[in-house]
């Protein structure tokens, strides 16, 4: 079954920056899409930004452009999002997502159980 | 960007109710809405996509329908486990994803 696990929960300080993991397994990697959401305490959920799993091509959501960075590691089925220069308005809950197809803007069939990280000095 | 609504904000209703969630966009956006369902402390859920398509493993319950700028998720027979919060996401604005503020439907 399809399974998107990720790393723990971070606590960091106003311009830090955090890394966080997404090992999949249950389907070919490679052939799906991988979208990274965030959502702060009561709020709707937000985009961040999409890898097509297989040739790495990357889209950003404008409002995290210029700090969010989106890889994955194909060999091991893992996807990575950092997000640099954080602030107290980063505290949130990061989720992976994966597509149901390769492609960008295709919707989310499988989360992550979400990864809480807390901004804080 | 393409910005949805969702009305009501708020739900009450009863086990057994037929409740209908209205997602209005922007502009037109086609057929391209998913809806999600989550549930307190947990990931969303895909509900519907394209629309009106049942995604694998969803009760029959649930169904999508509207195209253009206004859809709607409607639950018949409003079940226990149903009580959640929904979003719908527009994918028409490549490569923009977003989510409408969500519709809270509670136990009345």
């Amino acid at each position: 079954q399809v399974q998107l696990v990720q790393s723990g929960a971070e606590m960091k300080k106003p311009g830090a920056s955090v890394k966080v993991s997404c090992q999949a397994s249950g389907y070919t990697f490679s052939l799906y899409a991988m979208s990274w959401v965030r959502q702060a305490p009561g709020q709707r959920p937000e985009w961040m930004g999409w890898i097509n799993a297989g040739n790495g091509n990357t889209k950003y959501s404008q409002k995290f452009q210029d700090r969010v960075t989106i890889t994955r590691d194909t060999s091991a089925s893992i996807a990575y999002m950092e997000l640099s220069s954080l602030r107290s308005e980063d505290t949130a809950v990061y989720y992976c997502t994966r597509g149901r197809t390769q492609f960008a803007n295709t919707p989310m069939d499988y989360w992550g159980q979400g990864t809480l990280v807390t901004v804080s000095s | 960007d393409i910005q949805l609504t969702q009305s009501p904000s708020f739900l009450s209703a009863s086990v057994g109710d037929r409740v209908t969630i209205t997602c209005r966009a922007s502009q037109g956006i086609s057929s391209y809405v998913a809806w999600y369902q989550q549930k307190p402390g947990r990931a969303p859920n895909l509900l519907i996509y394209a629309a009106s398509t049942l995604q694998s493993g969803v009760p029959s319950r649930f169904s999508g329908g509207g195209s253009g700028t206004e859809f709607t998720l409607t639950i018949s027979g409003l079940q226990p486990e149903d009580f959640a919060t929904y979003y719908c996401q527009q994918l028409n604005d490549y490569p923009v994803v977003s989510f409408g503020p969500g519709t809270k439907v509670d136990i009345k």
